[in-house]
């Protein structure tokens, strides 16, 4: 079956730490996507891709990167630079805007 | 204003009752408009979209449109315990692409 698996479901980060989050489609989907979950809040993007080797700030990218180097995967890291990293985190995807997104099932990241 | 606001809830509704979910967005380019089902802990699944004014039905579910009014409904008949969850709206905005702006989503609840 297509879907989006995301990778791991549980992650712990020291202080000082940078850690990726694995996103890998098998949908064959252009456009990719990260958003971040906080309790009780909204969705909010993180980074896209349109496109194979090329990927765009989202409203808050600051504190994060990400590749796109194949079709199927799209990489989150969360780095040092990010003080409040502790949130779940979604990946998503779609064929196109009048689709919708397909949703991995997220990785859920706390700061220890 | 928030682009896409919804009410937190949580709605309360009996078993075999109409739940009645309502969203409304600042952007009146909006263009594409989706509805997602959140269970605690899981990530989002696309249950309803609509594109044009008017309703929308699917099985137990009717999306509204109403873009002169900004607005956008999610009816759900004969509620079930199992619709327990947070019900998040989405829009894609004039001139983003693909990318969907998430309402903070309203919390639906089912009593027996």
């Amino acid at each position: 079956d297509g879907g989006i698996t995301q990778s791991p479901k549980y992650l712990f980060r020291k202080e000082g730490q940078n850690v990726t989050l694995s996103c890998e489609q098998n949908l064959n989907h252009d456009a990719m996507y990260w958003y971040r979950q906080d309790p009780g809040q909204g969705l909010r993007l993180i980074y896209y891709s349109q496109i194979v080797n090329d990927f765009q700030k989202g409203d808050i990218a600051e504190g994060y990167s990400v590749s796109r180097e194949k079709k199927e995967s799209f990489p989150l890291t969360v780095t040092s630079a990010q003080k409040n990293p502790t949130a779940f985190y979604l990946c998503a995807s779609t064929r196109g805007s009048n689709y919708g997104y397909t949703f991995g099932s997220g990785t859920r990241l706390t700061v220890v | 204003q928030k682009e896409v606001e919804q009410n937190s809830g949580p709605l309360s509704v009996p078993e075999g009752a109409i739940a009645s979910l309502n969203c409304t967005y600042s952007d009146r380019g909006s263009q594409s408009f989706f509805w997602y089902r959140q269970y605690s802990g899981k990530s989002p699944e696309l249950i309803m979209s609509i594109y044009s004014n008017g309703d929308k039905e699917d099985g137990r579910f009717t999306a509204q449109l109403n873009k002169a009014s900004q607005y956008v409904s999610l009816l759900i008949r004969d509620s079930q315990p199992s619709d327990s969850a947070t019900y998040l709206c989405a829009v894609i905005r004039t001139g983003t692409a693909s990318k969907l702006t998430f309402g903070t989503g309203t919390r639906l609840q089912v009593t027996l």
